[in-house]
């Protein structure tokens, strides 16, 4: 079945400055990758997706590229601010219903 | 913007007993999901239910849990004798599609105990 590691576990970057996080999967047959954002004690929250007929999106200061050759994705956060703080997930999708993620990010902004 | 609403937020139940988590999804999601996670792991799927029969499950899924959809609304899980181990948080999920390039949305999740 799908695999789906992520690096790294933990991540302090300083307000202001870019944080990225990078997942690789193993099954080639996986064509959904979405990023979801959570915040202590509650749901993971879908932040951006893309799918793999795409090499990149980007919403305001998000940004996901995928590398369909190397099975990998990462996902960009620009100018980040004290709000971003959290844990991030990757996680892919082959055929089937099924996310399989990765093992989370903790993001921390220093003010 | 519409939610899948879970209760209850938190249950405490002793190892051995039955639990039943309660989900509602999106009036018109026809999807439905289980995921666990562990404090402090990642998030798991647990199984996925559409018109009315589960359609895939994963190996932690066991003949210990249980799924149903007993109204036109609820979706619930059901833990038949509860182990230490099954301490967690429960998220339940819907979509409205099955296509595997469309997102889905979780609930806010119920946090068991097993004491």
């Amino acid at each position: 079945g799908e695999n789906v590691e992520q690096h790294p576990s933990t991540l302090s970057v300083q307000e202001g400055d870019s944080a990225v996080i990078k997942c690789t999967y193993s099954d080639s047959a996986s064509n959904y990758f979405p990023w979801y954002k959570q915040e202590l004690g509650k749901r993971p929250q879908l932040i951006i997706d893309i799918r793999s007929n795409v090499g990149e999106k980007k919403d305001q200061r998000i940004a996901v590229t995928l590398n369909k050759t190397a099975k990998h994705f990462s996902l960009h956060i620009t100018e980040t601010q004290p709000e971003d703080s959290a844990v991030y997930f990757c996680a892919a999708r082959a055929l089937g219903e099924k996310l399989t993620f990765g093992t989370g990010t903790r993001l921390t902004i220093i003010p | 913007e519409p939610e899948v609403t879970q209760t209850p937020s938190h249950q405490v139940t002793q190892m051995g007993q039955e639990v039943i988590l309660r989900c509602v999804p999106i009036s018109n999601h026809l999807y439905f999901y289980w995921y666990r996670q562990i404090l402090g792991q990642k998030v798991e799927f647990l199984v996925s239910f559409y018109n009315n029969e589960i359609s895939e499950k994963s190996e932690i899924f066991d003949d210990q849990f249980s799924v149903e959809r007993p109204d036109g609304s609820n979706f619930t899980l059901k833990i038949r004798s509860t182990k230490l181990e099954d301490s967690a948080m429960y998220f339940c999920a819907s979509s409205a599609r099955r296509d595997s390039y469309y997102g889905y949305t979780f609930g806010s999740g119920t946090r068991l105990t097993v004491v």
